[in-house]
């Protein structure tokens, strides 16, 4: 079945270390987003990519970063994470940009900082 | 800039009957997408139901549907027949069909009860 994967589901890494999370995607969608969620909170978006245009929120810390290697792949990259970085990151993919479309998740990971 | 409210926190059923979770939203935007997910507690966003802002009769989806009430700016979820299944977080998001971006409701806990 066409899907959002994500890879692993649970990470642990330490204060400072630098961590990447990856998403891979068999729906040949052009569009792949990013989001942070925290504890009984609503998902927070922090970036997509529009094919290879990428689209940074405003709020969102320099200390995360993506890369899109190819349309299946996205990576997020967080190069020095803190105690406040433990969250759930979703993947999530949509066909285009447009109000219509619906946003397909990966089942997410669970990121701890120690 | 878009927004999204849900007012409750934690709602209770029970098992067969119907509840309703309550969205509303605040765009300046004449076109816009409505999208309800569920996500259980193993973290997977899963789509519900979508209603367009042009849409003229109100979207259902087997035991889903959407009360829109366009003038009011509401997009209630209604699910009928609750079953112990659908304890889970639910969250309404909003997508502007000239921003990319889908945003999300701080979400409601529903919890079925036997």
């Amino acid at each position: 079945d066409a899907m959002v994967i994500q890879n692993p589901r649970y990470q642990v890494t330490q204060f400072g270390k630098p961590v990447t999370l990856s998403c891979s995607q068999t729906l040949n969608h052009n569009v792949m987003y990013w989001y942070q969620q925290k504890s009984s909170q609503a998902p927070k978006l922090l970036f997509h990519y529009y094919d290879k245009d990428f689209n940074n929120e405003a709020d969102t810390p320099d200390n995360f970063q993506s890369r899109r290697p190819n349309t299946s792949f996205c990576f997020l990259d967080i190069r020095s994470p803190g105690l406040g970085d433990a969250a759930m990151y979703l993947c999530a993919t949509s066909a285009y940009r447009s109000g219509g479309e619906k946003l397909f998740f990966g089942s997410g990971t669970q990121l701890s900082v120690l | 800039a878009q927004k999204i409210t849900q007012t409750q926190p934690g709602m209770f059923v029970q098992e067969k009957e119907a509840v309703t979770l309550d969205c509303t939203y605040d765009t300046s935007d004449p076109s816009y997408g409505l999208f309800w997910y569920k996500q259980p507690s193993s973290g997977e966003m899963i789509f519900l139901i979508y209603q367009g802002s042009y849409d003229q009769q109100n979207a259902t989806e087997g035991r889903y549907s959407l009360n829109f009430q366009k003038a009011r700016k509401s997009a209630n979820l209604v699910i009928s027949a609750s079953q112990l299944g659908d304890s889970a977080m639910y969250f309404c998001a909003m997508r502007e069909m000239n921003n990319n971006d889908m945003r999300f409701g701080a979400g409601t806990r529903l919890t079925v009860k036997p």
